[in-house]
């Protein structure tokens, strides 16, 4: 049974930082890995997804890796700044190819 | 483009009560999946339906249910309510078939709180 975990669960940064989110997963059979923004009360918006042949994917100052080997996956925000503020959830889409399954999610503060 | 559209966007309910949300995906996109996400957790995948065909089934009770209509909208309904339906279920859409590598596009979610 695939299951994601993202760590941590919650982080405040300075803006201007950098930073690293996590995320790992417990079964290699996935066709993509894809990550979404959550703001509170509201839907996902897709940021970045990585097929499982590809290693990264680039989107203005985001950087999303694929390690399918060993289960993981990162999300790195460049520069960051207080309306990077929301809820960054990963998701893998199983081989069966109807199920994406969801992390609990990381809540990110950048402090102006 | 339009994205996808949920209606309503909140909705309270009594316990026992049925409700029935809607969905309505991208111009083109022949796959609706249905997620419930409970404050604080990732969403849950309860069903995806592609050509008005159920292709996976998450694991709810019987209470719920969904169809897909032939323009590609969808309904999901929720029977008998309890109070642990509470919670934000959300809509997304894909091409579908063979494209699995399409990301999911959702919709701004229907808010069910059940008293």
């Amino acid at each position: 049974k695939q299951e994601v975990t993202q760590i941590p669960a919650a982080l405040s940064v300075p803006e201007g930082e950098n930073l690293v989110l996590n995320c790992s997963f417990t079964d290699s059979a996935i066709y993509n890995l894809q990550w979404f923004r959550q703001d509170p009360g509201k839907g996902l918006t897709s940021l970045l997804l990585i097929q499982s042949s590809q290693r990264e994917q680039t989107s203005g100052r985001l950087n999303a890796s694929l390690d399918k080997s060993s289960g993981r996956s990162t999300l790195y925000i460049a520069a960051s700044q207080p309306g990077d503020s929301a809820t960054y959830l990963c998701a893998v889409r199983d081989t069966g190819g109807f199920k994406t399954i969801f992390g609990a999610g990381t809540r990110l503060f950048v402090k102006a | 483009d339009a994205g996808v559209t949920q209606s309503p966007t909140h909705l309270i309910k009594t316990r026992g009560q049925q409700v029935t949300l809607r969905c309505s995906p991208i111009s083109g996109h022949k796959s609706v999946s249905w997620y419930q996400q409970v404050l604080g957790q990732g969403p849950q995948f309860i069903f995806q339906y592609y050509e008005k065909e159920e292709r996976g089934r998450g694991n709810f009770p019987d209470r719920f249910s969904a169809r897909q209509f032939p323009n590609y909208s969808s309904e999901l309904n929720v029977n008998a309510l309890l109070l642990g339906d509470s919670a934000l279920y959300l809509c997304a859409s894909s091409p579908g078939g063979s494209n699995y590598n399409s990301p999911l596009h959702f919709g701004n979610g229907t808010r069910l709180t059940v008293t």
